[in-house]
């Protein structure tokens, strides 16, 4: 069965700061994988999906993540966070029937 | 816009009733989701169906009901027998339930229920 770990359930960054999120995956087939980002009291929001065209695959705001089979991860990354970067991020992993796996979740701060 | 929607944004009940939860999408997808949110664990799948009149349980089904009689509305039921119910929760869709990944989740704004 699949599964998703995220390291680290908080990671503080300082603006402008390097941002680096994350995510390892187990599944027994090849993977399609998820960042989803979520603001206090909102539903989420696709930041990227993996879906096996290209190891690096761009997002909305910034975001990049790159698949690495070797090392069964999905991390997330951005160049130089900004304030409006806090939230709590998400990564998934697909399993049959269109279900989605998440990881426990990882809260950005961001500060000043 | 097409997008889904969740009403009410807040819920209160006391203990004991039922409550239902609304969910309605114009995104013509065929498939859609409940989740339940809990600080620190995640999403967790609570009902899901891949076409109207067809649903299956996920994950923590227990206490709660669903149905699926049109396509953009499924509907989720938190009986009296759940026994901890105060949570976030999200209805989500996608295009189609059917193939193994590949297609991503669209997320409602959430409901937050809280039970006394």
């Amino acid at each position: 069965a699949q599964s998703v770990t995220q390291l680290g359930s908080h990671v503080s960054v300082s603006e402008g700061a390097l941002v680096l999120l994350r995510c390892n995956y187990s599944s027994s087939v090849p993977p399609y994988l998820f960042w989803y980002v979520q603001y206090p009291n909102q539903g989420l929001q696709l930041l990227l999906k993996y879906t096996s065209a290209a190891t690096l695959v761009k997002g909305i705001n910034g975001f990049e993540a790159e698949f690495k089979k070797s090392e069964t991860s999905f991390h997330l990354t951005k160049p130089s966070a900004h304030m409006s970067d806090a939230a709590e991020y998400f990564c998934a992993v697909s399993e049959l029937k269109g279900k989605l796996i998440f990881g426990q979740g990882t809260t950005l701060q961001v500060k000043p | 816009d097409g997008g889904i929607t969740q009403s009410p944004k807040y819920l209160f009940r006391k203990e004991g009733q039922n409550v239902t939860l609304s969910c309605e999408q114009n995104l013509n997808h065929d498939a859609m989701y409940w989740y339940r949110q809990d600080p620190g664990q995640g999403l967790r799948l609570i009902y899901y169906s891949q076409i109207v009149n067809d649903f299956q349980k996920g994950d923590i089904a227990e206490g709660y009901s669903v149905s699926r009689e049109k396509k953009e509305s499924f509907p989720l039921t938190v009986t009296s027998a759940q026994k901890n119910p105060t949570a976030f929760y999200l209805c989500a869709s996608s295009p189609d339930g059917d193939r193994t990944g590949g297609y991503e989740q669209y997320f409602g704004p959430g409901t937050r229920l809280t039970v006394t």
